[in-house]
């Protein structure tokens, strides 16, 4: 099946950075998306990108299918933003998960 | 995430008891996925269900896990004879389109929180 390998596994930032973590999927894939796991565990839909750029406010992510990586950009970084970011990519029935990049924003 | 709704949030059990996870997907989705997180792991695929078919389990584990896809009502998640192995989140997903060809995102809901005892 896929593998999917998210970098860094950890990261800390002072509020206001800017950041990058990456999502890179051994296989095509049809779907993939971003997530952001909160403090109290909630998993919230980020991105849905398979391929291309979008933007929603400070974030935005980028897929490049063909060489099988997503870039999720985090701009001017909140403490809210704190909590671990999955991507999840699929080539079947279900989502394959990286292990997640654990982001922690300190004011 | 709005609309995938899962209970209950939190379950205790001793071990050797049954444990039931209900998931309702969101309104107009007929397509039900079971992930589990263990701690400080990534969410693992279990089963994918559409109504009152089990089409993908190959997450699942062997023995004492069942799911099913009822024609009415919530999905469910029996885990029977809990272990302090299974205590984990178990996350509910669902979308509109069928898993294999699906483009579409999967919606998660808030989980259930299991801990054995």
């Amino acid at each position: 099946g896929i593998q999917v390998e998210q970098s860094p596994p950890d990261l800390i930032l002072q509020e206001g950075a800017n950041s990058t973590l990456r999502c890179n999927f051994s296989d095509s894939v049809n779907n993939l998306q971003w997530f952001h796991q909160n403090p109290w565990g909630q998993l919230i839909n980020l991105f849905y990108i398979p391929s291309g750029t979008k933007q929603n406010g400070r974030l935005s992510a980028t897929t490049v299918a063909t060489e099988r990586y997503s870039l999720l950009y985090i701009s001017s970084s909140q403490t809210t933003d704190s909590g671990v970011y999955f991507c999840g990519s699929n080539a079947g029935n279900m989502l394959t998960f990286g292990g997640g990049t654990r982001l922690m924003v300190k004011p | 995430n709005a609309g995938v709704m899962q209970n209950p949030r939190h379950l205790v059990r001793r071990r050797g008891q049954e444990a039931r996870l209900r998931c309702s997907p969101m309104k107009g989705h007929s397509h039900v996925y079971w992930y589990r997180q263990l701690p400080e792991e990534g969410l693992k695929f279990m089963v994918y269900l559409q109504k009152e078919n089990i089409i993908d389990e190959s997450g699942m584990p062997k023995e004492r896990f069942s799911a099913e896809f009822p024609k009415e009502g919530p999905s469910i998640l029996r885990i029977q004879q809990v272990v302090r192995g299974d205590s984990a989140a178990y996350f509910c997903a669902s979308s509109p389109l069928q898993g294999f060809k699906a483009k579409e995102t999967q919606y998660f809901g808030p989980g259930t929180r299991l801990l054995v005892l």
